[in-house]
């Protein structure tokens, strides 16, 4: 079956630290990769999107991600994280036509 | 404003007394979701449907159910609510799996408590 880990259950960085959450997944062929985010007490929000052409893609409040084919990933990075990047961080994969799969998340603390 | 909708956002209730939540969608999207969201586990999906009138099973569809009589709404129903139905729902639409750029958009969610 299709899966997507993420590799870390809870990040804790300083302001002003650089910020990378991986996501692998497990599919072959051509994919759609998405990053959300869940900030405390809300809904999910898209980050980001991948689809095809540039595989480094720039989304909301800095983020940016690269996707690896080779490799089966799609990192999410920031430079230099605010306080107020404290959420949880979800990568998600579809196929063309099929549903979305979620990977289990990764809480991001980011101590002021 | 494009958004998704649901109601209620909080609920507690009790084992057996059934319940609706419903989720609407404004954006004339074909598709719509339910997930429920357990800490460690992420989103699991609950039930689909690509359109009206056709539904179909997620990853965990066990305790729930669904109806599309329209487009625009798609309402999660517990006929029996059990405690391991305490979580967080999620509602989501999407144009459609047809569409190349397709993307997933959620409700605000709503978090159940069964006793």
């Amino acid at each position: 079956a299709q899966s997507v880990s993420q590799h870390n259950h809870h990040v804790i960085l300083s302001e002003a630290a650089s910020l990378e959450l991986g996501c692998n997944y497990s599919y072959g062929g051509t994919v759609n990769l998405f990053w959300y985010v869940q900030y405390p007490g809300q809904h999910l929000q898209l980050l980001l999107k991948y689809f095809s052409g540039d595989p480094l893609v720039k989304g909301i409040k800095g983020f940016e991600a690269e996707f690896i084919k080779s490799k089966f990933s799609f990192n999410l990075r920031k430079p230099s994280v605010q306080w107020s990047d404290t959420a949880e961080y979800f990568c998600a994969v579809t196929r063309y036509g099929q549903n979305f799969v979620f990977g289990p998340g990764t809480r991001l603390s980011v101590l002021p | 404003e494009a958004q998704v909708t649901q109601n209620p956002r909080y609920l507690i209730t009790v084992t057996g007394k059934k319940l609706t939540v419903t989720c609407s969608q404004n954006m004339n999207h074909e598709y719509m979701s339910w997930y429920r969201q357990d800490p460690g586990l992420g989103l699991r999906q609950i039930y689909y449907s690509m359109n009206v009138e056709v539904t179909d099973k997620g990853d965990v569809p066990e305790g729930y159910k669904v109806s599309r009589k329209e487009k625009r709404n798609f309402p999660l129903i517990l006929e029996s609510p059990s405690p391991n139905q305490t979580s967080l729902y999620f509602c989501a639409s999407r144009a459609g799996r047809g569409s190349r750029t397709d993307t997933q958009y959620f409700g605000p969610g709503t978090r159940l408590t069964v006793l």
